[in-house]
């Protein structure tokens, strides 16, 4: 079945720094790739979706100079939290659709701590 | 836009009986609802799905039922074991292959399966 793999699984940074996350595709093409933000007990916060060669759709509320999205190729895109600050301390989770396909495929999460 | 509520928040029961979970989504214009199961420190991975041409489908201990008149749909897994204990969430999205649009989640479900 359709792998993503994302990568780092856990990350701590200091405060002011980037970190870059990133989220691949492995045995199929992904024209659109989501990025969401998952609190502790806490539901899956869509935060952008990433089109392959485009510039990615945010939601409302999330600051898209913050959180740099790039999705340069149909099998990976990679989100920058730039100038991370304790309150980015977050579960960040990518996930992809098949291109042509049903259904949505999960990474298996980042875990971001700034200290 | 979509929204999904999802209930109950907490789920307790012993080993061997069925745990229901239900959601409620609000756009009918909805027409793919997919259940996940996430573990701690992991993405969610995918343990059913259904489209809302299809009323019921089940595979093995899972099954999913969708009433598009109500607007609602159930998970039901049967002779639970320790191992189901997770966090679980139901979703909603629209559209088909490429054109799919953005999953909405429910809150969650943390079912817990006493030995």
């Amino acid at each position: 079945g359709a792998v993503v793999s994302q990568h780092p699984s856990w990350v701590i940074c200091k405060s002011g720094t980037s970190v870059k996350i990133e989220c691949r595709s492995l045995d199929f093409q992904a024209t659109t790739m989501f990025w969401y933000r998952q609190f502790p007990k806490q539901s899956l916060m869509l935060m952008a979706t990433s089109n392959e060669g485009s510039k990615a759709t945010y939601e409302q509320g999330v600051e898209k100079d913050k959180f740099l999205i790039n999705h340069a190729s149909l099998t990976l895109s990679t989100l920058t939290v730039t100038s991370a600050h304790p309150e980015d301390s977050s579960f960040y989770i990518c996930s992809a659709r098949v291109l042509g396909g049903d259904g949505y495929t999960f990474g298996s999460g980042t875990r971001l701590t700034v200290v | 836009g979509e929204n999904v509520e999802q209930h109950p928040s907490t789920l307790s029961v012993q080993e061997g009986d069925s745990a229901v979970i239900k959601c409620t989504y609000s756009d009918s214009a909805s027409n793919y609802f997919p259940w996940y199961k996430q573990e701690l420190g992991k993405g969610p991975q995918l343990i059913i799905d259904i489209r809302s041409n299809v009323g019921e489908k089940k595979d093995q201990r899972i099954a999913v039922t969708l009433n598009k008149t109500a607007k609602h749909f159930s998970l039901h897994i049967t002779e639970t074991q320790p191992e189901d204990s997770a966090v679980y969430f139901c979703a909603a999205s629209f559209g088909s292959g490429g054109s799919q649009g953005n999953l909405i989640f429910g809150k969650g479900t943390k079912l817990s399966v006493k030995p």
